[in-house]
């Protein structure tokens, strides 16, 4: 069984470009949690994510971010226009269950030049 | 506002060393407390957790115990190993049962064993 699968690990954009970050989760996982790292900084949680639905979008900014879960295909974490100040490292998890232990992947780390 | 505090790494000691990471802990009611590890090339996997006071989490020879009264949730294990160099999350969930959308993370610890 793979674990959580972020693609890519590195991405470079220029500012005004767009970023396009992709986690497919567990088998069997149909529930997706973004964090981001800032530089310095700890995790912070952006949103959490069922199938087709966003439950829980408080720690995503309310301009350029947005993401999605479709039924089928992996999560997506879009950032429109990006900024130097999106350069972070972002990390997906995902669990079987609302309640239950998270499995996190790698990280993207995003880089605005 | 819920917030993790960790210590500054990195942290290098030799093979065999004890270790202590602190860990404190600012949050409302009470939450479940975590320590979460993430090696090398990977992903964070949680290596321990406690949901309560005094409830004492281990696993992999490492432990910490949940202490309402200092608030803190310190990582210790006797004797390290170099595959014990990675970088250690505390952590928090204010929400029952530690769903990770409720995760408030400290900034991690990079912690390096020299033999």
């Amino acid at each position: 069984n793979a674990g959580v699968m972020q693609n890519p690990r590195h991405l470079v954009r220029r500012r005004g470009q767009e970023a396009r970050l992709r986690c497919s989760p567990m088998k069997g996982h149909s529930h997706v949690y973004w964090y981001r790292q800032l530089p310095e900084e700890g995790l912070k949680f952006m949103v959490y994510l069922q199938k087709e639905n966003i439950i829980d979008e408080s720690g995503m900014p309310k301009e350029r971010f947005s993401a999605e879960f479709p039924k089928e295909g992996p999560s997506i974490l879009r950032i429109q226009q990006v900024v130097r100040g999106d350069s972070a490292a972002y990390f997906c998890a995902s669990s079987p269950g609302e309640f239950t232990e998270a499995f996190f992947g790698q990280g993207t780390r995003l880089t605005v030049v | 506002g819920d917030s993790v505090t960790q210590m500054e790494g990195p942290v290098t000691l030799s093979e065999e060393a004890f270790l202590t990471i602190n860990c404190t802990y600012t949050a409302t009611g009470y939450p479940s407390l975590f320590w979460y590890v993430q090696y090398p090339g990977e992903g964070l996997q949680l290596l321990l957790k406690a949901t309560k006071a005094d409830d004492k989490g281990s696993n992999k020879g490492f432990e910490a115990t949940y202490r309402k009264e200092t608030t803190s949730f310190h990582l210790e294990k006797g004797s390290v190993q170099v595959s014990d160099s990675a970088v250690y999350f505390c952590a928090l969930s204010g929400r029952s049962g530690g769903g990770a959308d409720g995760l408030t993370f400290g900034k991690g610890t990079h912690l390096i064993i020299q033999p």
